[in-house]
């Protein structure tokens, strides 16, 4: 049981380049969530979908974009990469409750120059 | 505003004691979650509280005072496996996570 798988674990961008990270969960969880972890800072929530079809913003969207075209799969977009969006992103999946216990994939290093 | 609040760093040594304090104020409260991640690695869950009280887990409890916003991870018999940073988070009234910056723990021999 693999759990919260993401994709790719490291990355170097140049400014203005675009990619997408990948989550993908094997638990048939409703809620998945992409965070962003900086030093000195709590997760931020970038985006989050409470089902197949289904996304949200978070605290910190802009120039992030997001799919859930599956339940067990979501992606990450970024259009034009910024050195703001150096950080590690980490993809979290949780049950139907609302009050869920996160699991959370192994994290995604975006460095971008 | 929503804000976490929990100290940056703490030192103790092996087999101690050691007690991570955490306070909040959120939108509305759902529940206090506290997560372990260690350097490199995803957060991994430890413990919820959404009633007052202690609730115990092994060598890890956590505690939670709802009219005083502040809650706790006390971690007993501590070891180097121990050695990481724990994340306080509140969940508002729309169940969405308010996360603290961490605590970094260092464990000494």
């Amino acid at each position: 049981n693999a759990g919260v798988t993401q994709t790719p674990k490291f990355r170097v961008l140049k400014t203005g380049q675009s990619m997408t990270l990948l989550c993908a969960q094997d638990m048939n969880h409703e809620y998945m969530y992409w965070y962003r972890q900086d030093p000195g800072m709590g997760l931020r929530l970038i985006h989050y979908s409470v089902g197949e079809g289904t996304t949200a913003k978070g605290e910190v969207p802009d120039g992030y974009n997001v799919s859930r075209l599956k339940k067990q799969n979501f992606l990450l977009g970024l259009e034009s990469a910024a050195p703001s969006q150096t950080s590690v992103y980490f993809c979290a999946s949780g049950g139907v409750s609302g009050a869920n216990v996160l699991t959370f994939g192994a994290g995604s290093r975006l460095t971008v120059l | 505003g929503q804000n976490i609040d929990q100290p940056t760093e703490m030192t103790a040594t092996e087999g101690a004691i050691v007690q991570i304090n955490c306070t909040y104020q959120t939108s509305g409260f759902n529940g206090l979650f506290w997560y372990q991640q260690h350097a490199g690695e995803a957060p991994t869950f430890l413990s919820y509280n959404v009633l007052d009280g202690l609730e115990e887990k092994g060598r890890f409890s956590s505690f939670l005072s709802r009219s005083k916003g502040y809650s706790y991870l006390l971690l007993k018999e501590l070891q180097m496996k121990d050695s990481a940073s724990y994340l306080c988070a509140a969940m508002d009234s729309n169940y969405q996570l308010i996360w603290g910056a961490g605590t970094k723990l260092i464990i000494k021999p």
